[in-house]
């Protein structure tokens, strides 16, 4: 969809080194997810932010909305090989529309 | 606890022919969402159902349909398939309100060929 732009759209890092994806929205966002899917499979949900300015960590994983809500990063820190996979944001426009507008995903590659 | 359940994992159909995917939200989830991944691309979002009653609707033929039940599991129906049809379907469900945003969660979809 083009109102929401991930980048990049594939990553390769070696494994232990920092990354980042962001995910671009072309109006301001209710709502943000990062969702990460292994190939073929259903999307694991990592987090979800609403607020302007909202950070949530899990594990080596951060997101950030930004004050004007309309773009999000997902930075990894030390990368390990389980972190391979394809991301994805997943934008919300309206309130509790439970209707979710998705990036292209950003497939990420870790080598060793 | 069970996550969400999509079933069947895999189906192969004739153009032509119609197929029922089916889903079960998480225990006390109200809500059902169904998306379509076309290889290569994020999901597309179909359809959203909340307390059987559709409340969301994509840009999608009306071969496309959707159902939940009182029980809060939902199918999508797809008539007359087409090649292009062939995809991941994934279900996700969430509490939602109706007032707020709560997170949505995804089963691990059913892949759908259509030859």
């Amino acid at each position: 969809s083009q109102e929401l732009e991930q980048s990049p759209q594939s990553l390769i890092v070696q494994e232990g080194k920092n990354l980042t994806i962001n995910c671009t929205s072309s109006k301001t966002l209710y709502g943000l997810y990062w969702y990460k899917q292994k190939y073929g499979e259903g999307l694991i949900f990592l987090m979800m932010l609403q607020k302007g300015g909202e950070e949530k960590s899990h594990e080596k994983i951060t997101a950030k909305l930004d004050e004007k809500k309309q773009q999000s990063s997902l930075h990894i820190t030390a990368s390990q090989p389980s972190h391979a996979g394809i991301y994805l944001c997943g934008a919300e426009y309206l309130q509790g529309a439970q209707k979710l507008v998705f990036g292209q995903g950003t497939r990420l590659t870790i080598n060793p | 606890d069970a996550g969400v359940t999509q079933s069947p994992t895999h189906l192969i159909k004739t153009r032509g022919q119609h197929v029922t995917l089916r889903c079960s939200p998480i225990s006390g989830h109200k809500s059902v969402s169904w998306y379509q991944q076309v290889l290569g691309q994020g999901p597309q979002f179909i359809f959203q159902y909340y307390e059987k009653e559709e409340r969301g609707r994509g840009n999608f033929p009306d071969r496309f349909s959707a159902r939940q039940f009182p029980n809060y599991s939902s199918e999508l129906n797809v008539n007359a398939l087409l090649l292009g049809d062939s995809a991941l379907y994934l279900c996700a469900s969430s509490l939602a309100s109706g007032h707020r945003n709560t997170e949505a969660f995804f089963g691990q979809g059913t892949r759908l060929t259509v030859v």
